[in-house]
């Protein structure tokens, strides 16, 4: 596609129960970015792909929170035993290169899947 | 402390105003400085993009770092309604893998 999909846009689940998140980055780009951004906290990293393996997954907040990449493309987050502090906007971004942004330092973005955990 | 500090805002300025962004950072081994602009409900999109120190134009806009304080700014000028958006000052980390940003700063432009 033109840009990075990100699917649902939206999900409202309830505490304990798990939900998966979906990002299809742009097509040829080999770098894969998961960031949470929650109110007034700017943008976490959470894990990075390059192809199909993670060099870095340093942000994953607990072992609740899991990735994977197929293909080179699709990338799927999966967030188990929701709880209510999980509730944010989850931004997948891809970018040509391995080092962030190649020589620009331009991620592209998706608009986002928000998460409400009631 | 975080590694790259901004307020939060929000801002808000006549049409027509300069507006300045400013972030910090604690790294001095950071090179790289980006900003990126957010619109309401979307993904953020890279605005200016700088190596090291000095300045870097582009239009209205006008970037900004100094290493030996640590401090980045970004410039607006001649304001538009159309700027009202989060601006999110970001530094490429020191393994190079990944962009850490700051907090965003929420900037309305009232005509």
């Amino acid at each position: 596609g033109a840009g990075v999909s990100q699917s649902p846009s939206n999900k409202v689940t309830e505490k304990g129960k798990d939900v998966e998140l979906r990002c299809d980055p742009i097509s040829g780009h080999t770098a894969l970015y998961w960031y949470r951004q929650s109110l007034g906290q700017g943008l976490e990293f959470l894990i990075y792909f390059q192809g199909n393996s993670a060099p870095d997954k340093s942000g994953l907040p607990s072992d609740r929170f899991s990735a994977e990449r197929t293909g080179g493309s699709v990338s799927t987050l999966t967030i188990q035993r929701t709880q209510q502090e999980d509730s944010a906007v989850y931004l997948c971004a891809s970018s040509l290169f391995y080092l962030a942004g190649g020589d620009t330092g331009e991620l592209f973005f998706g608009e986002g899947s928000r998460l409400t955990v009631l | 402390q975080k590694e790259v500090e901004q307020d939060p805002g929000p801002l808000s300025v006549p049409e027509g105003a300069i507006v300045s962004l400013n972030c910090t950072y604690s790294n001095s081994a950071f090179q790289y400085f980006m900003w990126y602009r957010q619109y309401s409900r979307k993904g953020p999109e890279l605005l200016m993009y700088t190596y090291s120190s000095g300045n870097k134009e582009d239009g209205r806009f006008t970037a900004q770092v100094d290493k030996s304080s640590k401090y980045i700014s970004l410039f607006i000028r001649d304001s538009q309604p159309s700027d009202s958006a989060t601006y999110l000052c970001a530094t490429l980390s020191g393994g190079y893998n990944k962009l850490i940003f700051g907090a965003g700063t929420r900037l309305a432009v009232h005509p």
